[in-house]
């Protein structure tokens, strides 16, 4: 089955500590994107990337760093300048970069943060 | 930039009643608009999309409706049931341009009582 895949499921971080979450996918997508949901307050963006070793900063990049060295790979790192990490984490993914004919992003089924 | 807002934030239904979800956005060059059911603790699942040449679509008991000239697109619901109860989202984005990204409402809480 094709999909995405993002581990851990549930993760937490001590104060000072950077935590990398883990986003693979198999769906052969150029695109894709880490986001934030924190209660009430719908889906921000942290980081996208539309090809292998170029991503670019979404809304809230601070406090946090990607890479992108294998298509399928898209892993973010929560560095300790994130002051405020504790939320629900979740990676999508997109067939084409820019929106050739109005393509659906996928998702996966999130990573919990939470703060020791 | 884009901006979207959604109402209500919650929705509480008998089954078998309708609901039905409102977006606006601020971007009148926006032309796609996915909408997103998230179940506890599980990433979005795409349940519909439309893109701004078509003014309604449906599937099965789901319908979305889209006026440009208003800048409001809407998620309908027929015949609820339990199973529908689940967090929704509109989005909007702009396909043609180079970045593909979208702008997320908040959300809907939908809660279908038995």
């Amino acid at each position: 089955d094709g999909g995405i895949t993002q581990s851990p499921k549930y993760l937490f971080r001590k104060e000072g500590q950077n935590v990398t979450l883990s986003c693979e996918q198999n769906l052969n997508h150029d695109a894709m994107y880490w986001y934030r949901q924190d209660p009430g307050q719908g889906l921000r963006l942290i980081y996208y990337s539309q090809i292998v070793n170029d991503f670019q900063k979404g809304d809230i990049a601070e406090g946090y760093s990607v890479s992108r060295e294998k298509k399928e790979s898209f892993p973010l790192t929560v560095t300790s300048a994130q002051k405020n990490p504790t939320a629900f984490y979740l990676c999508a993914s997109k067939r084409d970069r820019g929106y050739v004919d109005g393509q659906p992003q996928h998702f996966g089924d999130g990573t919990r943060l939470s703060i020791l | 930039g884009e901006n979207v807002e959604q109402h209500p934030s919650t929705l509480s239904v008998q089954e078998g009643d309708s609901a039905v979800i409102k977006c606006t956005y601020s971007d009148s060059a926006s032309n796609y608009f996915p909408w997103y059911k998230q179940e506890l603790g599980k990433g979005p699942q795409l349940i519909i999309d439309i893109r701004s040449n078509v003014g309604e679509k449906k599937d099965q008991r789901i319908a979305v409706t889209l006026n440009k000239t208003a800048k409001h697109f809407s998620l309908h619901i027929t015949e609820t049931q339990p199973e529908d109860s689940a967090v929704y989202f509109c989005a909007a984005g702009l396909y043609g341009g180079s970045q593909g990204n979208l702008i997320f409402g908040k959300g809907t809480k939908l809660s279908v009582k038995p």
